[in-house]
């Protein structure tokens, strides 16, 4: 089955950090662009970052450059996003998506973030 | 505020067809890059309904149509349903950003 399946998500302090996976499944991972989407509760969507099939281009929206860090393993069919420095304002569910020239066609059930202390 | 503005809702009788805008600027829909469209329903991950402007993924109904134009995009539902029902959102490349950008979402209220 063509699936994405994220998890890592908790309850963190301010400050603190997090480590966010995404196990992809039952396509040609090392093949596609990969992408993380952010919806904070009863919010819109907000791409965070995303990164190249070999790893060596990433590119990340203003608000986390610095803190966060994604990455992948081609070898483990696996995507992450490091989250450092976490704010109030990163709490959201995180949702990896295949990302294609004709749009993210695969997401996630995404995995919850909640900062607070 | 988001990149791209949508309204923030909007609402149709069954049967009925509605349009929801998609206003980018230079640096994006103006720039060429394609827009695409989501449909979430509540409680779920979006899903993929529009991609490069204008076309269906495999299984998306043809009561959904959209077009681009200029600097902005619209998505018209046809034949409204009640299933319909679900927050709408477009996305797009952003020079500017050297990122991908969404609009604000659209609540969708079948009445």
């Amino acid at each position: 089955e063509v699936q994405l399946v994220e998890s890592g998500g908790s309850v963190v302090q301010p400050g603190g950090s997090l480590r966010l996976s995404c196990a992809a499944s039952g396509f040609t991972f090392r093949s596609h662009w990969m992408t993380w989407v952010r919806q904070a509760p009863g919010k819109g969507l907000e791409w965070v970052a995303n990164i190249k099939p070999d790893g060596t281009q990433k590119n990340y929206v203003g608000s986390v450059k610095g803190r966060f860090t994604i990455s992948r393993d081609n070898a483990k069919n696996s995507l992450y996003l490091q989250m450092n420095s976490l704010r109030a304002g990163d709490t959201a569910v995180y949702y990896c998506a295949r990302d294609n020239p004709g749009g993210f066609d695969l997401w996630g059930q995404g995995t919850l973030v909640t900062v607070s202390s | 505020q988001s990149v791209l503005t949508q309204p923030p809702s909007v609402s149709g009788a069954p049967g009925q067809r509605v349009t929801i805008s998609c206003t980018g600027s230079r640096s994006n829909i103006g720039a060429g890059y394609d827009v695409h469209w989501y449909q979430q329903l509540p409680g779920t991950a979006p899903k993929l309904l529009i991609y490069a402007n204008t076309y269906r993924p495999s299984g998306v109904p043809d009561r959904f149509s959209a077009s681009k134009s200029g600097t902005s995009a619209s998505l018209v539902i046809t034949g409204l349903q009640a299933e319909d029902e679900a927050d709408y959102y477009c996305q797009s490349s952003d020079s500017s950003l050297s990122g991908s950008v969404f609009g604000g979402g659209t609540k969708l209220t079948v009445l």
